[in-house]
């Protein structure tokens, strides 16, 4: 069983519908890591959280440390927003190394 | 500033031959990191610098992968001996530093995508 879950797999929205990604994990963290892949392979930061949640432009990431749980939404989305996004989570147990989701391929269409 | 630089960019190469793959971080970052991320499956940890050295190599599938940092900056990974099953994206990234209790966002390089015929 992996150590990180994400959900859906796969996601296709209209443009302009709130976008909702969800992680699930099972170890103890030290952050975790939203991460954003566009056709071509560059990977972007998106975020990096231990508590709370962060706002960045349209996007929200949130994080629940009790229920192993966190979120990446993303409001009014638009097509340029489509790509895949993965949850990544750092252990304080393996220091350095990031843990993956499968990641979720996110489609907008105008 | 510069990002992280990775080259090749494509690799096409043989079963049996040797590769070489290069990885220049973000100048200042001491911490650097190598993925693997295979068709159709996720991004998995092969290996993490700390400055020149590798304190965690349990990522590397098999002893035909090694990897170096020297100076600090640049880092090398070797595949010997290619086999089909090593075709993948490898991507390299780095950090500001690893401390112990602290995370610190990680910085991606475009990736070599390798292929082994």
């Amino acid at each position: 069983k992996n150590e990180v879950e994400q959900s859906p797999q796969n996601l296709t929205a209209q443009e302009g519908e709130f976008i909702t990604i969800n992680c699930s994990y099972s170890v103890g963290i030290s952050a975790l890591h939203w991460l954003q892949q566009h056709p071509g392979g560059g990977i972007v930061s998106l975020f990096m959280l231990s508590s709370g949640k962060k706002k960045h432009g349209r996007l929200i990431a949130t994080i629940n440390i009790q229920e192993k749980h966190s979120s990446l939404h993303i409001t009014a989305s638009h097509p340029r927003d489509s790509a895949v996004y993965i949850c990544a989570v750092g252990r304080g147990s393996t220091l350095g190394r990031l843990y993956f989701g499968r990641g979720t391929q996110l489609t907008v269409w105008p | 500033g510069a990002g992280v630089s990775q080259s090749p960019s494509n690799k096409v190469t043989e079963k049996g031959k040797d590769v070489e793959l290069r990885c220049d971080p973000i100048s200042g970052h001491t911490a650097l990191y190598w993925y693997r991320q295979s068709l159709g499956q996720g991004l998995e940890f092969l290996i993490y610098f700390q400055g020149n050295s590798a304190p965690d190599k349990s990522g590397l599938p098999s002893d035909r992968f090694s990897a170096e940092r020297t100076g600090g900056s640049v880092s090398t990974l070797t595949i010997q001996r290619t086999q089909q099953e090593d075709s993948a994206v490898y991507l390299c990234a780095s950090s500001l530093r690893i401390i112990a209790g602290v995370s610190y966002e990680q910085y991606f390089g475009p990736g070599t995508r390798l292929t082994v015929t």
